[in-house]
């Protein structure tokens, strides 16, 4: 069975630190990958996604994530963290099916 | 920008009771989703639907049953509530085609309480 392991469950970072929070998933065909991000109080949005083509993909506020197939993973990064990135992070993917597959998702905490 | 919403933000219910969780998108979606949320689980899919009337099961639809009579809507059902139920409810909605590959819009979430 496909799945989506998120092996951070929480990271706690000062401003302006990087932050790269790790996505891997477990199926060999080809995948659409994700990663939404909850903000507190808020709906789940999308961060940023990758379908096909260049594997270095940029999303909204600064976030970038990184597809290697070779290791089967989907890295979130951002090279200088805010205290508005406080926030759970979800990796998912799904593989020409309806069915989304979600990882059990990153709270990080950004200090001021 | 594509509204998706959940009729009720917090609802609180007895042991028993048959609750109906309502959803509403607004663009013309073919696919819609219920998934729970629970802390240290992440998201799981209970049931999906990609046409009306339509619906596939998903990891965790024991207790619950679903109704699409209109493309709009989607509605969840708990027959008979129990305590471990108790829950964040998301609905959301995604474009059909594409292998199922369009990014999913969610609602705001039901946090629903069974005591």
């Amino acid at each position: 069975a496909q799945s989506v392991s998120q092996h951070n469950h929480h990271v706690i970072l000062s401003e302006a630190a990087s932050l790269e929070l790790g996505c891997n998933y477990s199926y060999g065909g080809t995948v659409n990958l994700f990663w939404y991000v909850q903000y507190p109080g808020q709906h789940l949005q999308l961060l940023l996604k990758y379908f096909s083509g260049d594997p270095l993909v940029k999303g909204i506020k600064g976030f970038e994530a990184e597809f290697i197939k070779s290791k089967f993973s989907f890295n979130l990064r951002k090279p200088s963290v805010q205290w508005s990135d406080t926030a759970e992070y979800f990796c998912a993917v799904t593989s020409g099916t309806y069915k989304y597959i979600f990882g059990t998702g990153t709270r990080l905490k950004v200090l001021a | 920008d594509v509204k998706v919403t959940q009729s009720s933000r917090y609802l609180v219910k007895r042991t028993g009771e048959k609750v109906f969780l309502e959803c509403v998108q607004d663009m013309d979606h073919e696919n819609m989703f219920w998934y729970r949320q629970d802390p240290g689980l992440g998201l799981r899919l209970i049931y999906f639907s990609y046409d009306v009337k339509m619906k596939e099961k998903g990891d965790i639809p024991e207790g619950y049953s679903v109704s699409r009579e209109k493309k709009e809507r989607f509605s969840l059902i708990l027959e008979s509530a129990s305590t471990n139920q108790t829950s964040m409810y998301l609905c959301a909605s995604a474009l059909g085609g594409r292998g199922g590959g369009s990014p999913l819009h969610f609602g705001n979430g039901t946090r629903l309480t069974v005591t």
